[in-house]
């Protein structure tokens, strides 16, 4: 399968925790982006990587989160002192650039964090 | 900011029915427009895409979406639904020629009933 590729794709953690998500991009792809989805809503935009650098970060990313990607191909997504709004569905998405066109992103499967 | 309207939240529909969801957005510039699928336990994926061009696009599976200048609009269509199209619907928007990050609306549930 060459697709996105997350893990773990279930994490339970107790409250005050730290937690780690990976994501392995389809290979050819130098876009690499997080979003998260809650129960009954559209995912929401995180944060978006171009090759190793990361352009935009969203007010939702508060200070206990920080995502890397140190050599421009997988990416990960650390919470620190986890809290229960924390909990939600961490989706990874990848897409390449053709000419000056972004391309569509492709999703991976997501990582389920459960907050006790 | 940019912002995606859904204002199906639960379709219920019998197989061979008709299908249209809608999807307003709000944005004053140049958008690109997209539907995703999610079927129960998948991850979502792309159903179609209007970048340019014809503002009728035919995506897979026999969906298709035409894009409304006028009304900030950019519905979903089938003809004739089956109930292997019983999943969660999204329409999202970003911005062409700037911030690639897409928003989605709220989604929209379908489930056929064969």
């Amino acid at each position: 399968d060459t697709g996105v590729s997350q893990n773990p794709r279930h994490k339970i953690t107790k409250r005050g925790q730290n937690v780690t998500f990976r994501c392995d991009p389809i290979s050819e792809h130098n876009r690499l982006y997080w979003y998260r989805q809650t129960l009954g809503q559209g995912p929401e935009f995180l944060t978006y990587f171009q090759n190793e650098a990361q352009l935009e970060k969203s007010r939702l990313l508060s200070d206990r989160f920080s995502a890397e990607r140190p050599k421009g191909s997988f990416s990960t997504l650390e919470i620190q002192r986890t809290e229960q709004g924390d909990s939600a569905m961490y989706l990874c998405a990848s897409s390449s650039i053709m000419g000056d066109s972004n391309q569509p992103q492709h999703f991976g499967d997501g990582t389920r964090l459960s907050i006790l | 900011a940019q912002s995606v309207s859904q204002h199906n939240h639960h379709v219920i529909l019998s197989e061979a029915a008709s299908l249209e969801l809608g999807c307003n957005y709000s944005y004053g510039g140049t958008v690109n427009l997209f539907w995703y699928v999610q079927y129960p336990g998948q991850h979502l994926q792309l159903l179609l895409k209007y970048f340019s061009g014809d503002p009728l696009v035919k995506g897979i599976k026999g969906f298709e979406a035409e894009f409304i200048k006028s009304k900030f609009s950019f519905n979903l269509r089938k003809p004739s639904v089956q109930w292997s199209d019983t999943a969660e619907y999204f329409c999202a928007v970003n911005e062409d020629f700037g911030n690639e990050k897409l928003t989605f609306g709220t989604g929209t549930r379908l489930t056929i009933i064969p």
